[in-house]
């Protein structure tokens, strides 16, 4: 079962759009991270976040943004869609420096 | 620097073949080393984890052993299923920091 939950799943917008994948833990994590993940498998760390209020940006430069209001929130906002944007984008979440990360499903985005 | 490679694929296998998905890492310090599953339309879930050298992490019948002196963590099961294809990925977290770096994942499918 989840403890992590992303929406929407599937998501089909058109170009010049904003858009805010959503992401929500109910486990008390301080560390959560999005990654991008292209069709070839790679997992790409594009934001984290060790708590409420510290966003940093991750490998792979990216045009979205993030923010940490409440410990359990982590929504990720593309403010201009592009075709570039497509990909699979997966939250995820961790107790500490050492423990396992925890994914959610993942929102598969399409930009058309 | 931190990096993790692992046996690139498509590996396609025969129900009830022996597996084996080869990991090597670089890290600094003594990293935690895990391995991860992508079923089709999910996000990744632990398959497994070893947080020192000789530890072997196991479940669901996959092993792996953490070999300090091979810098390896390599995936094993003896009798594949075809309800084991998926995506494996091998990470780490090194001890001196808060990201997980991860292989670049290894697709797997078993035919009956």
């Amino acid at each position: 079962e989840a403890d992590i939950y992303q929406t929407p799943r599937y998501l089909v917008i058109g170009t010049g759009k904003k858009i805010t994948l959503e992401c929500s833990q109910t486990m008390g994590h301080d560390k959560m991270y999005w990654y991008q993940q292209d069709p070839g498998m790679e997992l790409h760390l594009i934001h984290y976040s060790y708590g409420v209020n510290s966003t940093e940006k991750g490998d792979l430069s990216s045009e979205s943004t993030v923010s940490r209001i409440r410990t359990e929130h982590f929504p990720l906002t593309l403010e201009s869609a592009r075709p570039s944007h497509t990909s699979q984008y997966l939250c995820a979440s961790s107790r500490d420096g050492r423990s396992p990360l925890h994914f959610g499903n993942g929102t598969r985005l399409t930009v058309t | 620097g931190n990096s993790v490679t692992q046996m690139e694929g498509p590996v396609t296998l025969s129900e009830e073949a022996f597996l084996t998905i080869n990991c090597t890492y670089t890290a600094t310090g003594y990293p935690s080393l895990f391995w991860y599953v992508q079923y089709p339309g999910e996000g990744l879930q632990l398959l497994l984890k070893a947080t020192k050298a000789d530890d072997k992490g196991s479940n669901k019948g996959f092993e792996a052993t953490y070999r300090k002196e091979t810098t390896s963590f390599h995936l094993e099961k003896g009798s594949v299923q075809v309800s084991d294809s998926a995506v494996y990925f091998c990470a780490l977290i090194a001890n001196t920091g808060n990201q997980f770096y991860f292989g670049t994942g290894t697709s797997l499918t078993v035919i009956p």
